[in-house]
This record gives C-alpha cells, structure tokens and sequence, in this order.
C-alpha cells in the first residue's frame, strides 16, 4: 500500500465550477499535510498547509482534514483555466521533517 | 530576495559519466532534500540532510551521492552507478521541523544522451 495515494486524474472541471481533490495517507501518526501545484515542467510550490481537523480557508483554496478518516482534500472555488496543473498531496509521516508525496492529480479547467 | 538556487537548469550526462548537480539556499534553512520526478511516479526521495555534515538516505539513494559540507549547498552527484537516471530533479528546504513545508528550487532536467 502506498504512503500516500491520489487519483492520477485528469480531472477535468468547467470554468467557475468547483475542483475537489482527494488525497489518503496510511500513516495514523502523520501530523502535517501540504497541497503543492506544479505547472508542466516546473517546480511545485505551496499552496495550502494544514495540521488539525476540520477545514482552513485562503482565497478560492479550502483544505480540508480529517485524521479519523485519513484524508485530506483540496477544493478549488471559481476554477480558472490558470488552475490547471498538477496537484501534490504530500504528508510528514514520520519523526524527520521529510515529506512524502503523493503522484499528483492532473486538473484541467476548461473553458 | 532569498530562494533556493538550483543549476544547471538542462544537464546532459554520458554513459558512465558522473555529473555534479548544485544546490544553494539563502533562507537559512535547517534541512535540505533531493527528490527525483519521473512521470506518473511523483517525487521520490534520494537523500536528506537536516544539519550540516550529516545526512541520510532517501527511498532511492542507489547510485546517487550528496555532500553537505555547509548550511547553505547541498549538491548531488549522479554516479555511473545509477543506470536509469533520466529524470527532472528537485531540491527542496525547509526549516526542519515536521509541521514546516518545503520551499523548491526551480529543477534540473538531467538527460542521458
């Protein structure tokens, strides 16, 4: 089983609608979970952390946590084309500050 | 403006060449990662280090080496151990402790030619 799973996607949403990521971890002692967006042939850069259950909100980004259930989602309110990219879930799962990263959904926003 | 500095940006190795990989950082931080991407296999960790002189094996470390003589570099050597190494490669910090998030730099694109 994998530390840490996406759908692989794409997943593919019209303009001004809402994007719903998934992401599963299997590890129950993870304490910190980070949402990354790549653009093809970039780097990833942080878009939304968040540590305790429940949902933490920035702009059109809602992270949303729950430890029992071990999952983590990403929504995405008003999807603009600007959107569509590659979406990293990634997990600390141990006592080092590494992190481990899910293979990412692919989000397209059509027009 | 501080950032994580990674070059050269299109690397182009031979067979049985080892190539050098650098990576600097001004943000101070702690802890410095490598990562290899490959498509449809996301971000797989080669090699950590959380201070300096020391560091660990990641997931993959066969056939890479790293050094972390200071804070602030933390290269990679891709040796000619490693026999499939065509790969986008990512170094990361972060401030090292576990609720902190990576800050990358911007990839190096190593081709096998």
């Amino acid at each position: 089983q994998k530390e840490v799973e996406q759908n692989s996607g794409p997943l593919s949403v019209p303009e001004g609608a809402i994007a719903s990521l998934n992401c599963t971890y299997s590890d129950r002692g993870s304490q910190s979970f980070f949402w990354y967006r790549q653009y093809s042939g970039k780097s990833p850069e942080l878009i939304m952390f968040i540590y305790s259950n429940g949902d933490k909100e920035d702009g059109r980004f809602t992270a949303q946590l729950n430890k029992a259930s071990q999952y983590v989602s990403l929504l995405i309110r008003d999807s603009q084309p600007s959107d569509s990219a590659t979406y990293l879930c990634a997990v600390n799962t141990g006592t080092a500050s590494k992190l481990t990263f899910g293979t990412g959904t692919r989000l397209q926003v059509t027009l | 403006d501080g950032g994580i500095t990674q070059s050269p940006k299109y690397l182009f190795r031979k067979e049985g060449q080892n190539v050098t990989l650098s990576c600097e950082q001004n943000l101070n931080h702690d802890a410095m990662y490598w990562y290899r991407q490959d498509p449809g296999q996301g971000l797989r960790l080669i090699y950590y280090s959380q201070i300096v002189n020391d560091f660990q094996k990641g997931d993959i470390a066969e056939g890479y080496s790293v050094s972390r003589e200071k804070k602030e570099s933390f290269p990679l050597t891709v040796t000619s151990a490693q026999k499939n190494p065509t790969a986008f490669y990512l170094c990361a910090s972060s401030i090292g402790n576990r609720a902190a998030g990576y800050t990358f730099g911007s990839g190096t694109r190593l081709t096998v030619v």
